[in-house]
């Protein structure tokens, strides 16, 4: 099986610009959150979706919005990017059978100028 | 909401020496506790967990304590190698598909 897959794998933009990034999680699983960890931090939460719906949030603006579609992949949107805004945004999803392991894939590194 | 803290930052050790990482956490709602290994430009790998309803969980050199009243968890590496080089990352949860508070992570070098 693969795992979690995400796109693109580097990515850089200018300030004020959109970004729109991709996550494909394991297969089987429906849970899919998203994280951004910051050079030298741990990640921090930023969404999570189960079944399409969203069922968290972490202390991130409104800038930032995300979707899951019927095939469980998801997309994390980011609008009037910021400088702060660089970092590796990963994404992590777990099964209904073991609900509370989260299997990350390998990131998406933002760069912005 | 859950705060999670991490100590020492740095941690350098002989190779086949023992290494302890610690973490503390504020959420008495916690139940799940991952432990986390990246390497360098790679994303974060579980390595072990526990749930708040054992103390301790073994998987051949690694294993992880849990003292809830405490409210801290320890991951114990023996007989390090210099494969285990990395930086560790400690997680708390609230359980089932819920959002992971992660520490600001560990830096363990062995030294060969």
């Amino acid at each position: 099986d693969a795992g979690v897959t995400q796109s693109p794998t580097h990515l850089i933009k200018t300030r004020g610009q959109h970004v729109t990034l991709r996550c494909s999680p394991i297969s089987g699983h429906k849970s899919v959150s998203w994280y951004q960890q910051v050079l030298g931090q741990g990640p921090q939460f930023i969404f999570q979706y189960y079944e399409k719906e969203e069922r968290g949030r972490g202390n991130f603006p409104d800038r930032f919005s995300a979707r899951q579609f019927p095939n469980y992949s998801s997309e994390l949107n980011v609008n009037a990017l910021l400088l702060g805004d660089s970092a590796l945004y990963l994404c992590a999803s777990s099964s209904q059978g073991a609900p509370y392991e989260q299997y990350f894939g390998p990131g998406t590194r933002l760069t912005v100028t | 909401g859950e705060n999670v803290e991490q100590h020492p930052s740095t941690l350098s050790v002989q190779e086949g020496d023992s290494a302890v990482i610690k973490c503390t956490y504020s959420d008495s709602a916690s139940n799940y506790f991952p432990w986390y290994k990246q390497e360098l430009g790679k994303r974060p790998q579980l390595i072990i967990d526990i749930r708040s309803n054992v103390g301790e969980k073994k998987d051949q050199r690694i294993a992880v304590t849990l003292n809830k009243t405490a409210k801290h968890f320890s991951l114990h590496i023996t007989e390090t190698q210099p494969e285990d080089s990395a930086v560790y990352f400690c997680a708390a949860s609230r359980g089932a598909n819920s959002k992971l508070t992660f520490g600001k992570g560990i830096t363990l070098s062995v030294r060969p």
